[in-house]
């Protein structure tokens, strides 16, 4: 199985201040033959169900303010949250589509300074 | 804008099984895949397994294999997870979410989430 490991467990900002998380995948999600990272991220706000927020590693679903966004390729990736809102508190996941059994990070929390 | 519903909380005793469904209410998920991921208490995400209606075959985690069945019923766009020989530490949120397939392969990511199914299991 590929191990998800996140960076940092928690994380506090002031509003409007930059945050990074960063995730490491024991093996490269990237598929040679269409060079995509095979890479998703999601936010899941306390009560409430993940949403999708990144797939391929830095495509932003529908929807999505561009406030977030995501990098990385291969074993090492991040989301970051330029400009971080109130709304943004919640616990962001990343998850490997690259091979059965697909795998989370163990999360990492986002509060506010 | 398709919603996942699924059915509600449930209460078992260790040692009996759980079916879940999950409809697809405005839409149907005959092209996506539909994955099953749980969430004990204060924990992260689990993804159980997951079923490709279009190809008619399921992909179970190594850890449930034996335990869980996933299936879905295309004419009514409703899928079903059961898991069986229930232990008091699966007392869990199970979450059932639609895949976007990526095209000619079996991988997808997750896009549609259902609101959930508290499975208590408790004697």
């Amino acid at each position: 199985d590929i191990v998800m490991t996140q960076s940092p467990d928690s994380l506090t900002v002031s509003l409007g201040e930059r945050a990074t998380i960063n995730c490491k995948s024991s093996q490269s999600v990237l598929y040679s033959s269409n060079y995509k990272n095979y890479l998703a991220w999601y936010q899941q706000r306390p009560g409430q169900p993940p949403k999708l927020l990144i797939y391929w590693a830095s495509t932003r679903e529908s929807g999505v303010p561009d406030r977030f966004s995501g990098s990385g390729s291969g074993t090492d990736f991040s989301l970051t949250i330029s400009s971080l809102q109130a709304e943004d508190v919640a616990v962001y996941y990343c998850q490997q589509y690259y091979s059965t059994p697909w795998t989370f990070g163990q999360g990492t929390k986002v509060e506010i300074k | 804008q398709v919603q996942l519903v699924q059915s509600g909380a449930e209460v078992k005793k260790p040692g009996s099984s759980v079916k879940v469904s999950c409809k697809a209410s405005g839409g149907t998920f005959s092209s996506y895949a539909i994955s099953w991921v749980r969430q004990a208490p204060g924990q992260g995400l689990e993804w159980m397994g997951g079923i490709i209606p279009i190809f008619g075959t399921a992909d179970y985690a190594q850890r449930f294999q034996g335990r869980v069945t996933i299936t879905a019923d295309e004419s009514t766009s409703t899928a079903y997870m059961e898991l069986s020989s229930l232990r008091s530490e699966e007392t869990a949120v199970y979450y059932c979410a639609r895949g976007v397939m990526v095209p000619a392969s079996k991988h997808y990511y997750m896009d549609v989430w259902g609101n959930g199914t508290t499975v208590t299991v408790s004697s």
